[in-house]
């Protein structure tokens, strides 16, 4: 199976900062990678998929990265509804796999 | 708009099987381009994928539940369904529905059901 490690575990940041959340792959996955908000009682919210091409409707200040088996979140000028908790998930074999998850918390 | 919707019972006994449902609308189980889904989530805890079934009817499931797992489709009503069989409380989780694409659009879990909690207790 191809493990997804994610990190931070937690992260705290203030309305307007810019975060970074990053996940490492155990093998390539090329550009097989999706990330996801998740807030209390709902589903998960896909906002990136393959890497780098942006949801339908998710706003430009999320952005993905990649650099070899490592892929970044990055959310610029973080707003008041994005803090929640953010996982990565690789599309690129099954079992699929999850990242263990980032909770952003208001500093 | 694709939705999908999870059904069945909130509390299941230990040993018992747990049996939900997901119902798909806006879209045809029968498309080559999709598998469809099922992903849990302990309380408290991350995301764990539990398998899919494509319309085939081929399945693929996490080696880590395979022994008691089921899933099947029922392309009548447009709807996946999932029985763990055996259960424990270790199983009591959120469950996820969710649609897995490769159209050549989207690739991954972009569709999703807003999840319905399973306790397993007597």
């Amino acid at each position: 199976d191809i493990q997804m490690t994610q990190s931070p575990s937690s992260l705290s940041a203030s309305v307007g900062d810019t975060v970074t959340i990053t996940c490492r792959a155990s093998q390539d996955i090329r550009n097989d990678l999706g990330w996801y908000q998740q807030t209390p009682g709902k589903a998960p919210k896909r906002l990136i998929y393959s890497a780098f091409s942006l949801q339908s409707g998710v706003p430009a200040r999320f952005s993905g990265g990649r650099s070899g088996t490592d892929f970044t979140l990055t959310i610029s000028s973080l707003q008041p509804d994005d803090f929640a908790t953010y996982y990565c998930l690789q599309h690129n074999a099954y079992p699929r796999t999850f990242g263990q998850g980032t909770r952003v918390e208001f500093k | 708009q694709v939705w999908l919707h999870e059904s069945g019972p909130g509390l299941v006994k230990p040993s018992q099987t747990l049996s939900l449902t997901c119902t798909v609308s806006g879209d045809s189980i029968n498309s080559d381009d999709y598998y469809w889904s099922w992903i849990r989530q302990h309380p408290g805890k991350g995301l764990e994928w539990i398998g899919y079934i494509y319309s085939s009817g081929s399945t693929y499931y996490n080696p880590s539940l395979e022994s008691r797992l089921t899933i099947s489709l029922d392309t009548s009503k447009n709807q996946f369904s999932l029985r763990l069989s055996s259960v424990t409380a270790a199983d009591t989780a959120v469950y996820y529905c969710a649609r897995d694409s490769s159209d050549g659009y989207s690739f991954g879990l972009d569709y999703w059901g807003q999840g319905t909690l399973v306790t397993v207790s007597s």
